[in-house]
């Protein structure tokens, strides 16, 4: 199993651009969240998502959009990025089980400038 | 909202020797699960031990125990027998029950913990 894999490892945007942080499991996990990772701040949640088709916000959503039309895939849109966004983004999935473990990706480092 | 409190934002620790590493939350939930992840330099983050708030026993890996006071909301890390290995960044984390639709974790803002040979 190849666990939790992230792509791209690093990206440099400019103000005002788009892009997607990809983000897959092959564990067959119902549960994956996205977490932004900032200085002194740990790691905040941003979207998560229970199954297929059924995502929700986490504490800082604002800036980012998500879906999920498969297990396996859960990306992470940056409609227009801001400065602000600039941080390491964690993907995690975990099994709808009571072990409530989250499996983490590798992560992407993201600058925005 | 739950809230999840490091209050050492550094500590350091000589090798073979026993260092604690603090944590404290504010929740009004009587289930829940508690965690503790280390982030070596490499970024991956990795579960050390879970506590789940129902059981009185505290959680013990090899070196790594809590110490879970569920009254005071404490849960506090100890590693026994350090290694320059344990050298990373610890982070607590809260999680209450899962709901249908509940999968946040909160965390702290993070311990980095030094292992000096």
């Amino acid at each position: 199993n190849a666990g939790v894999t992230q792509t791209p490892k690093f990206q440099v945007l400019k103000t005002g651009q788009s892009m997607t942080l990809q983000c897959a499991q092959d564990m067959n996990h119902e549960y994956m969240s996205w977490y932004r990772q900032d200085p002194g701040m740990g790691l905040r949640l941003i979207h998560y998502s229970v199954g297929a088709g059924i995502t929700d916000q986490g504490e800082v959503p604002n800036g980012y959009n998500v879906s999920r039309s498969t297990t396996e895939d859960f990306p992470l849109r940056l409609l227009s990025a801001a400065p602000s966004q600039t941080s390491v983004y964690f993907c995690a999935s975990s099994y709808s089980g009571q072990s409530y473990e989250q499996y983490f990706g590798p992560g992407t480092r993201l600058t925005v400038t | 909202a739950q809230t999840v409190t490091q209050s050492q934002p550094e500590m350091s620790v000589q090798e073979a020797e026993t260092v604690t590493l603090s944590c404290t939350y504010d929740t009004s939930e009587n289930n829940y699960y508690l965690f503790w992840y280390k982030q070596p330099p490499s970024r991956q983050m990795i579960l050390v031990i879970r506590q789940e708030a129902y059981k009185q026993q505290n959680a013990t890996e090899n070196r790594f125990s809590v110490n879970f006071q569920k009254a005071a909301k404490s849960f506090s890390l100890k590693i026994s027998d350090s290694q320059l290995g344990d050298t990373a960044m610890y982070f607590c984390a809260f999680m209450k029950q899962r709901g249908r639709r509940n999968n946040d974790m909160r965390f702290g803002a993070g311990t980095r913990l030094t292992v000096k040979p």
